[in-house]
């Protein structure tokens, strides 16, 4: 059973345009949602988190919204760039429960020029 | 932002044969973590370890599998014998803590094993 769930797979849109990438979690004790983003053969790296205290955060282009009623979570990129392609990873764990993050399958975005 | 290095890049080996898999976390992190990642699918967990301890371990988490970072070298992975099922890329990362903002994972670029 997949505790954390992300759609859609793929995603393509245009330079300039805003995508959505959307994730779901199971389990209620998740208080910290990291999303990540991996280039093809490189690190994944951390872009940018939330954490349940508020139901938004914002860096620059990359947003996060989040419905702790629904167990629901978004990433919005706004004015998407060529340079944003890559597969984005929803990320969930419990700071007082088990130590470890619980990765989504991911988010294949491609920003055509 | 900070590095974790990881050493080799890729490795190919004999199945059966024993495979150690090196990691030099941030240099003042606590917490060092394996994760493993199938060609196209999501990271898993592996197993985390702190203060020379291994704290928690799925069941991907093999008896085949151990951990140690013997005098706050390398963290290791070693597989002892691999199996085919192994080949993957197995990713390094470290947090300097578990709660509040110190607990951001950063991960290594990874370990390209594949046996044969």
């Amino acid at each position: 059973q997949q505790q954390v769930r992300q759609s859609p797979q793929s995603l393509t849109v245009w330079e300039g345009e805003t995508a959505i990438l959307n994730c779901s979690y199971e389990d209620s004790t998740f208080d910290y949602f990291p999303w990540y983003w991996q280039f093809p053969r490189e690190s994944p790296a951390l872009l940018i988190a939330i954490r349940p205290v508020s139901n938004k955060k914002e860096d620059g282009r990359f947003t996060i919204f989040f419905n702790k009623r629904e167990k629901k979570l978004s990433l919005h990129i706004t004015d998407s760039q060529p340079g944003d392609s890559a597969t984005y990873f929803c990320a969930a764990s419990a700071s007082s429960g088990s130590w470890q993050l619980i990765f989504g399958s991911g988010t294949q975005l491609t920003v055509m020029p | 932002g900070p590095k974790v290095l990881q050493i080799p890049s890729h490795q190919i080996i004999d199945m059966g044969q024993m495979v150690t898999l090196n990691c030099d976390p941030v240099s003042n992190h606590l917490y060092f973590y394996w994760y493993k990642q199938i060609l196209g699918q999501q990271m898993e967990f592996l197993v985390n370890f702190y203060n020379g301890k291994v704290m928690e371990k799925s069941k991907l988490f093999k008896d085949q599998f151990s951990v140690e970072r013997p005098d706050g070298s390398y963290f290791t992975l070693k597989i002892q014998p691999t199996a085919l099922e192994d080949s993957a890329v197995y990713f390094c990362a470290s947090s300097l803590g578990r709660t509040g903002n110190q607990d951001t994972q950063y991960f290594g670029p990874g370990t390209r094993l594949l046996v044969l």
